[in-house]
């Protein structure tokens, strides 16, 4: 089973920064990465698809990158409906699908 | 568009089973595997099984592996995840989710409470 950690657990930054989130798989899943949104109350919402590829109705702000047991999660200046807890999952070795633990973004 | 609407709470004792559904519409039902992710109070999400509902091959995770089972009536296009012997640790919301193999669609949650 591929095990996926994410860091940091809690990452707290001002409305208009920059936010940077990572997701590491403990071996490779090539581009086979996807990054979900949840706020609270709510089902999670895919974010990214394919390590980097934002999925519809999230705007340019949300990027993707990375490949192999490297991922970044970056949200270039973010607003305040982008608080909310991030899980990377990979699809690249299934079954089972894994997630990581979850980054929380709350506002500084 | 896509639609995964769930049934509504359960409160149940410890060693009762519980029975959720998730009914489909907007796409072709039997094309797209459907996956049962749970989430407990203040947790993580945790991935428990699949169904490919054209033939209704399933595979569990290890953990829920004797405890689960999906299920699915291709005429209603609704899919059944059916626990047994709950524990108090069984209290969770339980999502449906369907993609390929991303989640693109998720249900609504379905929160089973286990408590005596």
């Amino acid at each position: 089973e591929i095990v996926m950690t994410q860091s940091p657990a809690t990452l707290s930054v001002s409305p208009g920064e920059r936010a940077t989130l990572s997701c590491r798989a403990s071996q490779s899943v090539s581009s086979n990465l996807a990054w979900y949104q949840q706020k609270p109350g709510q089902a999670p919402r895919l974010l990214i698809y394919d390590a980097s590829t934002r999925a519809t109705g999230f705007p340019a702000r949300f990027s993707g990158s990375g490949s192999g047991t490297e991922f970044t999660l970056t949200i270039s200046s973010l607003q305040s409906e982008d608080f909310a807890v991030y899980y990377c999952q990979q699809y690249n070795n299934w079954p089972p699908l894994t997630f990581g633990g979850g980054t929380k973004v709350e506002i500084k | 568009q896509v639609q995964l609407v769930q049934s509504g709470a359960e409160v149940k004792k410890p060693g009762a089973s519980v029975k959720v559904s998730c009914k489909a519409s907007g796409y072709t039902f039997t094309s797209y595997y459907m996956h049962w992710v749970r989430q407990a109070p203040g947790q993580g999400l945790e991935w428990m099984g699949f169904i490919y509902p054209s033939g209704g091959s399933t595979t569990y995770a290890q953990k829920f592996q004797g405890r689960l089972t999906i299920t699915r009536d291709t005429s209603t296009s609704t899919v059944y995840m059916e626990l047994i012997s709950l524990r108090y640790e069984d209290t969770a919301v339980y999502y449906c989710a369907t993609g390929n193999p991303a989640l693109d669609y998720w249900g609504q949650g379905t929160l089973v409470t286990v408590s005596s």
